[in-house]
């Protein structure tokens, strides 16, 4: 069956240096990968999507990319800020169906 | 302003006493989804819909009814509730289906308590 792991319940940064998160996704082959961010008692909030055939997105300070041969996305935020603290979803999408993966709880420490 | 509409945002209840949660977007999206979100388990699809009066199961439907006769409302149905549905429930939308490169708008959320 699809399975979506997202590295490391938490994640504890320092303020002003670069936040990686990862996404590995095993048994599908998405067309398209999104993140999301979400804070406690809300719901998530769409940030980037990436296609199969993009190695890399920008978005002010954040980039994605997606290795379809590793079956990795990688989720990276530069000068981290506090105000970035939240869970970060990544979504795959290869079907009707929508699978996210659990979430990695970033912390940045001032 | 667009936005995905849930009610009610808190509802306690008992078991067995059916619950409808409604959820209404008035972005004219064809996809609508419900979502339940619990610890160490992740945000999980119950419904989902591509279209008015297309309704799939999505991976954990079990106790769960929808209904799509409209374009703008999705409400979830829970026919006979029990405690293992307590949890946080979130709907959300979004244009074309799920392969589109559409982002998802979510609501706000409804947490439910089955005592």
């Amino acid at each position: 069956s699809q399975k979506i792991e997202q590295n490391s319940e938490a994640l504890n940064i320092q303020e002003g240096k670069t936040a990686t998160l990862t996404c590995n996704y095993t048994n599908y082959s998405p067309a398209y990968l999104q993140w999301y961010r979400q804070d406690p008692g809300r719901g998530p909030v769409f940030l980037l999507l990436i296609r199969e055939n993009e190695k890399e997105k920008r978005k002010e300070r954040l980039k994605v990319t997606f290795d379809t041969t590793l079956k990795q996305s990688l989720f990276h935020i530069t000068a981290s800020q506090p105000a970035d603290s939240a869970t970060y979803l990544c979504a795959p999408l290869g079907d009707d169906k929508i699978i996210f993966g659990k979430g990695t709880r970033l912390h940045i420490l001032p | 302003e667009a936005q995905v509409t849930q009610n009610p945002r808190y509802l306690i209840t008992v078991t067995g006493k059916k619950l409808t949660v409604t959820c209404s977007q008035n972005m004219n999206h064809e996809y609508m989804s419900w979502y339940r979100q619990d610890p160490g388990l992740g945000l999980r699809q119950i419904y989902y819909s591509m279209n008015v009066e297309v309704t799939d199961k999505g991976d954990v439907p079990e106790g769960y009814k929808v209904s799509r006769k409209e374009k703008r409302n999705f409400p979830l149905i829970l026919e006979s509730p029990s405690p293992n549905q307590t949890s946080l429930y979130f709907c959300a939308s979004s244009l074309k289906d799920g392969r589109s490169n559409q982002p998802q708008h979510f609501g706000d959320g409804t947490r439910l308590s089955i005592l």
